[in-house]
C-alpha cells in the first residue's frame, strides 16, 4: 500500500474559518515533504515545503507542521477562502526529490461552506 | 513566461494500440518528469528525465517510455495500451532534478476502450 495517506477524505469548512489538514507517512526513511493543491480540471499545485530536519514553516496564509515522532504532517490554511477550494495532497520522497519522483497521497477534498 | 503545456487535451485508443503524449517545459527548466493521475487518485511517478537521459524511474513497465529533447520538451510513449492506462497524464517541469517544487501541466486525458 502507500507510504503516503490521509486521515479524511473530505473536509468542510466554513468560509473565514481555519483549515487543517493532516497526512501521515509510513516510511521513516523519507525526509522531505511537500503540500499540493489541485483545483478541478488542473494540475497540482505547489504549496509549501518542508525538510525533516525543520518541524514548522510558514508561508503565506499557510503553516506546515512535521511531527517526525509520530510520522505525521498537517497543512494549516488560515482564513479559508472559496479559492481554497480543491483537493490536497501531501507527498513524501527520500533525500530532496529528483530520481526517484515524489510518491502522493490519496488527497483531502477541501469544500468551503459560504 | 510561458507555463506547462501539454498535447492533446484528451484522446481515446483502443486496447493494443500506441499513444505518445507531448509536453513543453517551463520556460528556464531543464527537468522534466511525468506522473499517472487514476481518477480519485493521487498522482503516481513513472520517470524523470533530465539533459536528455533518464535520470529516475518508478514502478511502470518497459512499454511506458519517454524522450527529452534538446530544448527540454518531452513526450511520453506507451506500447500496448491495456484498459488500465485509462488516467490523467500529468508532466511536470523543474528548475533542477533534486527539488518537490515542481511545475504541472494540466494534463492528457487518456481512455483506452
Amino acid at each position: 500500500g502507500e507510504s503516503v495517506g490521509l486521515h479524511l477524505p473530505t473536509l468542510s469548512v466554513q468560509e473565514g474559518d481555519n483549515s487543517i489538514i493532516n497526512c501521515a507517512y509510513s516510511n521513516s526513511a523519507s525526509d522531505y515533504f511537500i503540500w499540493y493543491k489541485q483545483e478541478s480540471g488542473k494540475g497540482p499545485q505547489f504549496i509549501i515545503d518542508i525538510r525533516s530536519n525543520m518541524d514548522k514553516r510558514q508561508g503565506q496564509r499557510v503553516t506546515v507542521l512535521l511531527n517526525k515522532t509520530v510520522k505525521h504532517l498537517s497543512l494549516q490554511i488560515a482564513a479559508t477562502q472559496p479559492g481554497d477550494s480543491a483537493v490536497y495532497f501531501c507527498a513524501e520522497n527520500i533525500s530532496g526529490g529528483g530520481a526517484d519522483g515524489l510518491t502522493f497521497g490519496k488527497g483531502t477534498h477541501l469544500i468551503i461552506q459560504p | 513566461e510561458t507555463g506547462v503545456t501539454q498535447s492533446p487535451t484528451h484522446l481515446i485508443k483502443t486496447r493494443g494500440q500506441q499513444v505518445t503524449l507531448r509536453c513543453s517545459s517551463q520556460s528556464g527548466h531543464n527537468t522534466v518528469s511525468w506522473y499517472q493521475q487514476a481518477l480519485g487518485q493521487g498522482p503516481q511517478f513513472i520517470f524523470q528525465y533530465y539533459r536528455e537521459e533518464e535520470n529516475g524511474r518508478g514502478n511502470f513497465p518497459p512499454r511506458f517510455s519517454g524522450l527529452q529533447f534538446p530544448n527540454y520538451s518531452s513526450e511520453l510513449n506507451v506500447n500496448a495500451l491495456e484498459l488500465d492506462d485509462s488516467a490523467l497524464y500529468l508532466c511536470a517541469s523543474s528548475l533542477e532534478p533534486n527539488t518537490g517544487e515542481l511545475f504541472f501541466g494540466e494534463g492528457s486525458r487518456l481512455t483506452v476502450l
